[in-house]
């Protein structure tokens, strides 16, 4: 099982809709998890930290599932800007900030 | 606030060639990555420096890759001789290597420099 593992998309959906990413991990003693926003040609921006509580800003939510080892990240209400390439990230291990990154998903919101 | 500053954003070379890139990490961030990311792929942590010592290179091809962070500050990677497998996009990023205001340590990336290797 590879370390970070994401949906293979690609992922085209049209504006308005909801889309949803998911990412597993294997390493259970990780314990900071991310995602990140990657346009075309341009480098990784932190898009959210990903709580255990879970956490929602704006249109976006994050949630963890520990005992499942995953990550999801719901976008509601997509926009034509919210295509971009997301980047799912955990850290190596206890105490590292190290980040172990998946493949990414790339997403395409069509007009 | 200044962001990561990478220098040079493209480089073509032919293979056997090396090449060297440079990395300027945000002011009072102790902690610096270089990355290597293949097109499709995310990116791959080849070492991680803390200040100017090193924390991690066990991912770092050392028969042909070498980084350097004197002083602490900036650092360079260099890759000699290139292969044609080394064309990527290689990104720096650094943290502060402590908690972040989201009780996190995020990471910061550089634009990158874009490697072609002929």
């Amino acid at each position: 099982r590879k370390e970070v593992e994401q949906d293979p998309g690609p992922f085209n959906v049209p504006e308005g809709a909801t889309v949803a990413f998911n990412c597993t991990y294997s390493n259970s003693a990780s314990q900071s998890f991310f995602w990140y926003r990657q346009d075309c040609r341009k480098e990784p921006k932190l898009l959210m930290s990903v709580y255990s509580s879970g956490n929602e800003d704006g249109r976006f939510t994050a949630q963890l599932n520990r005992a499942s080892q995953y990550i999801s990240l719901l976008i509601r209400d997509s926009k034509l800007s919210d295509s971009a390439t997301y980047l799912c990230a955990v850290n190596s291990g206890a105490g590292s900030y190290q980040l172990t990154f998946g493949k990414g998903t790339k997403l395409s919101v069509i007009p | 606030e200044a962001g990561v500053a990478q220098s040079p954003r493209y480089k073509i070379i032919e293979k056997r060639q090396s090449v060297a890139f440079w990395c300027n990490p945000i002011s009072g961030h102790a902690t610096l990555y270089w990355y290597q990311q293949i097109l499709g792929q995310g990116p791959k942590l080849l070492i991680q420096f803390q200040n100017n010592g090193v924390v991690d290179d066990s991912q770092l091809p050392k028969d042909r890759f070498s980084a350097e962070r004197l002083k602490g500050v900036d650092s360079t990677l260099k890759i000699q001789p290139a292969k044609l497998e080394d064309s990527a996009v290689y990104l720096c990023a650094s943290s502060l290597d402590r908690l972040g205001t989201s009780g996190y340590n995020e990471q910061f990336f550089g634009p990158g420099t874009r490697l072609t290797v002929l």
